[in-house]
């Protein structure tokens, strides 16, 4: 596809269920971020991939939170033994190159939104 | 201190006003900085890059005070579709451990009313 594609759209799992949740950023971007936003918030950073380089992982919350990039493509963004307030849409991003010189733009995917009962 | 910083408002404007929002940064050696409107259930678009000098996209005025470390984005001839959450995102810069983390301010809400 054109855009970054997110799956799946909704989820809803039950407190203490593992979920995973994918991105397929847009073919040739080198940089992938996973940002959290819960209803009326702002985004809340995750975890940043840029190529090669050890990603940025700041902004996870927990030891449950884990995300992975295989092949510089597709990333997964796990949450083991979820908990009410993982509740929020997580929304991916893919830019062409990323770095703090270059300002590129972000291009979201329409996100994940989940909810833990 | 948060990292971003803008006032989430409401800010409630009739159509054809003049509105300003501002966004304040904490680290001093952030490099980039834009701001992104986000609709009510939709995802984050760029809406403009802010450059050193200033810039204009039609009714559209972004302007970086560094010294201040604050970020301004003022709106003219409001219209009824400028409604939407604007966020200012900062780049990190280098000099930290966090170079090319893009860092969202919390949102400022625009209601433009008829």
């Amino acid at each position: 596809g054109a855009g970054v594609s997110q799956s799946p759209s909704n989820k809803v799992t039950e407190k203490g269920k593992d979920v995973e949740l994918r991105c397929d950023p847009i073919s040739g971007h080198t940089a992938l971020y996973w940002y959290r936003q819960s209803l009326g918030q702002g985004l809340e950073f995750l975890i940043y991939f840029q190529g090669n380089s050890a990603p940025d992982k700041s902004g996870l919350p927990s030891d449950r939170f884990s995300a992975e990039r295989t092949g510089g493509s597709v990333s997964t963004l796990t949450i083991q033994r979820t908990q009410q307030e993982d509740s929020a849409v997580y929304l991916c991003a893919s830019s062409l190159v990323g770095g703090a010189e270059l300002g590129e733009k972000l291009f979201f995917g329409s996100g994940t939104q989940l909810s833990v009962l | 201190r948060k990292e971003v910083e803008q006032d989430p408002g409401p800010f409630n404007v009739p159509e054809g006003a003049t509105v300003a929002f501002n966004c304040t940064y904490s680290n001093s050696a952030s490099q980039s900085f834009f701001w992104y409107r986000q609709d009510c259930r939709k995802e984050p678009k760029l809406l403009m890059s802010v450059y050193s000098s200033g810039n204009e996209d039609g009714r559209f005025t972004a302007q970086l005070n560094r010294a201040s470390q604050y970020i301004s984005l003022l709106i003219r001839d409001s219209k009824l579709s400028d409604s939407a959450t604007y966020l200012c995102v900062v780049n990190n810069g280098k000099g930290s451990s966090n170079t090319g983390k893009l860092i969202f301010g919390q949102g400022t809400t625009l209601q433009v009313k008829p």
